[in-house]
């Protein structure tokens, strides 16, 4: 059972490329979510997703795009990379059975740097 | 709106000593509440929950908390620590319902001394 897996570990962009990073879980969850870590902020929300189809934004959504085609698969999309963009990104799922807040299940997360 | 608010941002405490970490959430309802570590270059591991029932929660790795509904705190202790819970601790706190949705603290780092 591997919970929740995202790659790659590590990326350089330049300014202005794209990328795509993954995130799939294996805990047939409903929920799955972006967010971004940086120093001295926590954790911020980009993205979330309730079921396959289903997406809305977070508290930063700006600059990146996702989408929900699986249960498993919740891919986070930036289009143009900025410097701005540069963070640690986490994955992470949950159930979302009885209409509780159930624990979110982290990935070990990518670590993004935007030249 | 929810916010969760964790006053200390680096906390240094003697290996064997107790520990609490402070976490005061602003949220209308009863919240559901969250204790998460990270270790350097790892994800977020779950510490404990609170959903409902007894106020005081036992969790992994010898650590509890106290939700305090009067002072909207759920503060994290520990009786005595040991090295390797040198790590960052996240307090979340969602709202339940149809999203599963979390708003969590800025962090506490904990350091060790031996």
């Amino acid at each position: 059972n591997a919970g929740v897996t995202q790659t790659p570990k590590f990326q350089v962009l330049k300014t202005g490329q794209s990328m795509t990073l993954q995130c799939a879980q294996d805990m047939n969850h409903e929920y799955m979510s972006w967010y971004r870590q940086d120093p001295g902020m926590g954790l911020r929300l980009i993205h979330y997703s309730v079921g396959a189809g289903i997406t809305d934004q977070g508290e930063v959504p700006n600059g990146y795009n996702v989408s929900r085609s699986t249960t498993e698969d919740f891919p986070l999309r930036l289009l143009s990379a900025a410097p701005s963009q540069t963070s640690v990104y986490f994955c992470a799922s949950s159930s979302l059975t009885g209409g509780e807040n159930q624990p979110q299940h982290f990935g070990d997360g990518t670590r993004l740097s935007i030249l | 709106a929810q916010s969760v608010t964790q006053p200390d941002i680096h906390i240094t405490v003697s290996e064997g000593a107790s520990l609490e970490l402070r976490c005061n959430y602003s949220y209308g309802a009863t919240p559901y509440l969250f204790w998460y570590v990270q270790s350097p270059g790892q994800g977020l591991q779950l510490l404990l929950k609170y959903f409902s029932g007894d106020t005081l929660v036992q969790g992994i790795k010898g650590f509890e908390a106290e939700f305090k509904r009067s002072q909207s705190s759920f503060n994290l202790r520990k009786p005595s620590v040991h090295w390797s819970d040198a790590a960052e601790y996240f307090c979340a706190v969602g709202e339940g319902g149809s999203q599963g949705n979390l708003i969590f603290g800025k962090g506490t780092k904990l350091s060790v001394k031996p």
